[in-house]
Parts: structure tokens; C-alpha cells; sequence
């Protein structure tokens, strides 16, 4: 049984271009949460996704930042017109049911804007 | 006031060392208490999980949480240098998601 996968591990965009950030949860789990890590600081919650829902999107940015998990592939998590300060590393983490113990995460997205 | 307020460290202690790894939070309807070790460029695995005041044993880690003073702890006895990472503490948010703490840098010098 696989993890969660991410991909991919490392991206590079110029200042203005969209980043694509893919996250596919592990076998059986129909919830996942983003995350983002910035140099020197904790976990900072971006989202919440079912299947076709976003059920809680209280730490997402207003603007530039969406998030979807479809019916069928990976959860996307989207970032247009990438500025410096979007350079940070985002994890995301997946479980079976509402956010327990059983929530694993990948390895993280490295997004460097340059 | 931060949710969750931890040490950064850099923390350093000689192998067989007991580290002691602390966290005050300041919500008190939190109930789920986590503690996560990050190596570097990895995502966070889960080391254990407390449900609200006590103690918990795994091999050599063991959780304690005071629900009273909002703290706390991990303990690591007979540290040993693979345990050199970053610990994160984490509590719930009325279950919807996880309130991370900054983490602390552990190292165990051989």
C-alpha cells in the first residue's frame, strides 16, 4: 500500500507563472489537507478536501490559491501568478475519515519561485 | 497568542541522553494532542498521539499531557544520533484539522 504521493517533489516557477501541485492520497482515504511549511516554522493549515468538496478553507489565501479533489485522480492544489513569498514547501496529508490520528503525509512539494 | 507555542531549540544533548520536548498551547477544548518528527526535506510521521490528560508509553518516547497548565511534553530516553530531527507538537481543531507547533531542532551527538 502505497503512501501518500506527491509530485512534484521539487518545482520551479518564475514570479508570475502558475503552479501545480498534485497530491494523491493513500489507498482508501477520501480526505485530504494541505499544509504549508515555511523556512523555520511549523505547519501552517491551508485546506480541507473530500471527494468533490472543499469542506474547510479557512487558511487558504483569498486570492491566487485554489485546491480541488475531484471524483476521480489526484487532489490539485493551484497557485496562480506565484510571487517570491509563495517559495515554501507544501505537504499534503490524507485519511481515511475526518482528521485523526490515521492521517498520513507525503513528502512534501518543494515550490522555489525565482 | 500563538495557538501552539514551542521551543525552536536548536536543542543538543550527548547520545543516551533523556530529551525532554515541550509545548503550550491555549485552547482548552482541545483534546488530541500529537507529536510528529520531521527529518529533513520529509514530511512529518507521526510518532504518538494522547486523547486528553495523562501519559503515554511507546519504547522509548513517552507523551505526557497537563491539561490543567496547557502543556505538553515528549520524552526520548536513550537518545540515540537517528533521532536527530525535528519534533513537532500538534493538537486538534474541533477535528477538522491539525494546529502545529514551530517544532524543535533536535540533535543527539554520537
Amino acid at each position: 500500500n502505497a503512501g501518500v504521493m506527491q509530485n512534484p517533489r521539487h518545482l520551479v516557477r518564475r514570479r508570475g507563472q502558475e503552479a501545480r501541485l498534485r497530491c494523491s492520497p493513500m489507498k482508501g482515504h477520501s480526505h485530504v489537507y494541505w499544509y504549508r511549511q515555511l523556512p523555520e516554522e511549523g505547519l501552517k493549515f491551508m485546506v480541507y478536501l473530500q471527494k468533490e468538496n472543499i469542506i474547510d478553507e479557512s487558511g487558504m489565501p483569498k486570492e491566487r490559491f485554489s485546491a480541488e479533489f475531484p471524483k476521480e485522480g489526484p487532489s490539485i492544489l493551484r497557485i496562480q501568478q506565484v510571487v517570491r513569498g509563495d517559495s515554501a514547501a507544501y505537504f499534503c496529508a490524507s485519511s481515511p475519515g475526518a482528521m485523526n490520528t490515521e492521517a498520513f503525509f507525503g513528502q512534501g512539494t518543494r515550490l522555489t519561485v525565482v | 497568542q500563538k495557538e501552539v507555542e514551542q521551543d525552536p531549540g536548536p536543542l543538543s544533548v550527548p547520545e543516551g541522553a533523556i530529551v525532554s520536548l515541550n509545548c503550550t498551547y491555549s485552547n482548552s477544548a482541545f483534546q488530541y494532542f500529537m507529536w510528529y518528527r520531521q527529518y529533513s526535506r520529509k514530511g512529518p510521521e507521526l510518532l504518538m498521539y494522547t486523547y486528553s490528560s495523562g501519559n503515554k508509553e511507546d519504547g522509548r518516547f513517552t507523551a505526557q499531557v497537563d491539561k490543567s497548565s496547557k502543556y505538553i511534553s515528549l520524552f526520548i530516553r536513550d537518545s540515540q544520533p537517528s533521532d536527530s530531527a525535528t519534533y513537532l507538537c500538534a493538537t486538534d481543531n474541533y477535528g477538522q484539522n491539525f494546529v502545529f507547533g514551530p517544532g524543535t531542532r533536535l540533535s543527539v551527538l554520537p
